[in-house]
């Protein structure tokens, strides 16, 4: 059974660049959610998809956007990079997106110079 | 809004000895908590969660405790070894339950 599978493992942009990161989420499970972790902080939710529709965001400008696929899998676009971008992006997956476990995957590591 | 947060930063103990991680929180109508485990390098991994109705919950070598009363909840890991190094964190699942809302970790360190 695979579990959260995200890609790149690591990406290097410059600032104003534009980038695409990609979620699969766990065999059986139909919601995807994306956070941001600062070096030492906790993650902070990004926005959840349900159904191919954001069902809802957290506090992050429009330069943050996503899509969900009719096979559930996921991607996280960021446009006009900034430096403050840089972060590990995870992603998680649950059943639903209701209070149930969510599991995360590895995370891609995005440094902004 | 939600706010979850631990009360240490670091917490070292002895291999062998037991651990607590504690946090607080301050929305009560949150009825959903989970504690995570990150490694370096890794993604969390769910350890256990709890649910408002329950006071406990026991996994493996791992025990939530829930006080409503007093906002609080804590982990605690049984006979710690060295592979339980790693930051743990709590978090809550906000009221439109679908965002979990964590808090900035307690970093623990087992030495031998």
């Amino acid at each position: 059974d695979a579990g959260v599978t995200q890609s790149p493992t690591h990406l290097i942009k410059t600032r104003g660049q534009q980038v695409t990161l990609r979620c699969s989420p766990k065999s059986g499970h139909d919601t995807v959610s994306w956070y941001q972790q600062a070096l030492g902080q906790g993650p902070q939710f990004i926005f959840q998809y349900y159904e191919e529709e954001e069902r809802q965001r957290g506090n992050f400008p429009d330069r943050f956007s996503g899509h969900q696929f009719p096979n559930y899998s996921s991607e996280l676009n960021v446009n006009a990079l900034l430096l403050g971008d840089s972060a590990l992006y995870l992603c998680a997956s649950s059943l639903y997106g209701g209070p149930n476990e969510q599991f995360f995957g590895p995370g891609t590591r995005l440094t902004v110079l | 809004g939600e706010s979850v947060g631990l009360h240490l930063p670091t917490l070292s103990v002895q291999e062998g000895d037991n651990s607590i991680i504690n946090c607080a929180y301050s929305n009560s109508a949150s009825d959903y908590f989970i504690w995570y485990k990150q490694e370096s390098g890794k993604g969390p991994q769910f350890i256990i969660d709890i649910r408002s109705n329950m006071d406990k919950r026991q996994g493996q070598r791992v025990t939530v405790l829930l006080n409503k009363t007093v906002k609080h909840l804590s982990l605690q890991i049984a006979a710690t070894q060295p592979g339980d190094s790693a930051v743990y964190f709590c978090a809550g699942l906000s009221n439109s339950g679908y965002a979990l809302n964590f808090g900035k970790g307690t970093s623990l360190l087992v030495t031998p």
